[in-house]
């Protein structure tokens, strides 16, 4: 089955840096890559996503990129601001398997001020 | 945050009972699936239902439960054959249609065996 690797388990900038994380994913059929912010004991919120017919989409400070020949997708905050603190989670479906999302374990990223 | 809701916000329960956490959308969303969270992990599938009478297992089904009489409801019970459901639970919907897998997520669902 589809499977989501997330590196690097946890991340730490100083405030005004750039953070990138990266994820790969198994399945060729995938074609929806959301990523998701969690702060500590909330839900998942979406922040970016991107479908396989794009290559790269921006919204102020945050950008994914996906490369579909390697099978994987990246994550990038610039200008990092403490409040950017949370769990960022990558996900991967496709939608012949019912729009179901695989997750990525997880990447903490620590701002400091 | 309207328009996906779980409750309780925090449940407990005594080992071999099984307790039923609800999830409710008022979004009309056809699609809505149960994740389970560990923590320091990701979020795995449990059940997930495409429309209403149906639903699949997902990749951790075993001793769990699912229903979908309705539309905006899909509760999801914990059995006491789950050998370890203290866990954080998140219910999420999403519209059908090939171009919307963006998936919604309720507040969560505290379960804590005793």
């Amino acid at each position: 089955g589809e499977n989501v690797e997330q590196h690097p388990s946890t991340l730490s900038v100083q405030e005004g840096d750039s953070a990138v994380i990266k994820c790969t994913y198994s399945d060729s059929a995938s074609n929806y890559f959301p990523w998701y912010k969690q702060e500590l004991g909330k839900r998942p919120q979406l922040i970016i996503d991107i479908r396989s017919n794009v290559g790269e989409k921006k919204d102020q400070r945050i950008a994914v990129t996906l490369n579909k020949t390697a099978k994987h997708f990246s994550l990038h905050i610039t200008e990092t601001q403490p409040e950017d603190s949370a769990v960022y989670f990558c996900a991967a479906s496709s939608y012949n398997q019912g729009g179901k999302l695989i997750f990525g374990q997880g990447t903490e990223l620590s701002v400091k001020p | 945050d309207g328009g996906i809701t779980q409750s309780p916000k925090y449940l407990f329960r005594k080992e071999g009972q099984n307790v039923t956490l609800s999830c409710e959308q008022n979004l009309n969303h056809d699609a809505m699936y149960w994740y389970r969270q560990d923590p320091g992990q990701g979020l795995r599938l449990i059940y997930y239902s495409q429309i209403v009478n149906d639903f699949q297992k997902g990749d951790i089904a075993e001793g769990y439960s699912v229903s979908r009489e309705k539309k905006e409801s899909f509760p999801l019970t914990v059995t006491s054959a789950q050998k370890n459901p203290t866990a954080f639970y998140l219910c999420a919907s999403s519209p059908a249609g090939q171009f919307s897998n963006e998936q919604f997520f309720g507040p969560g669902t505290r379960l804590t065996v005793l």
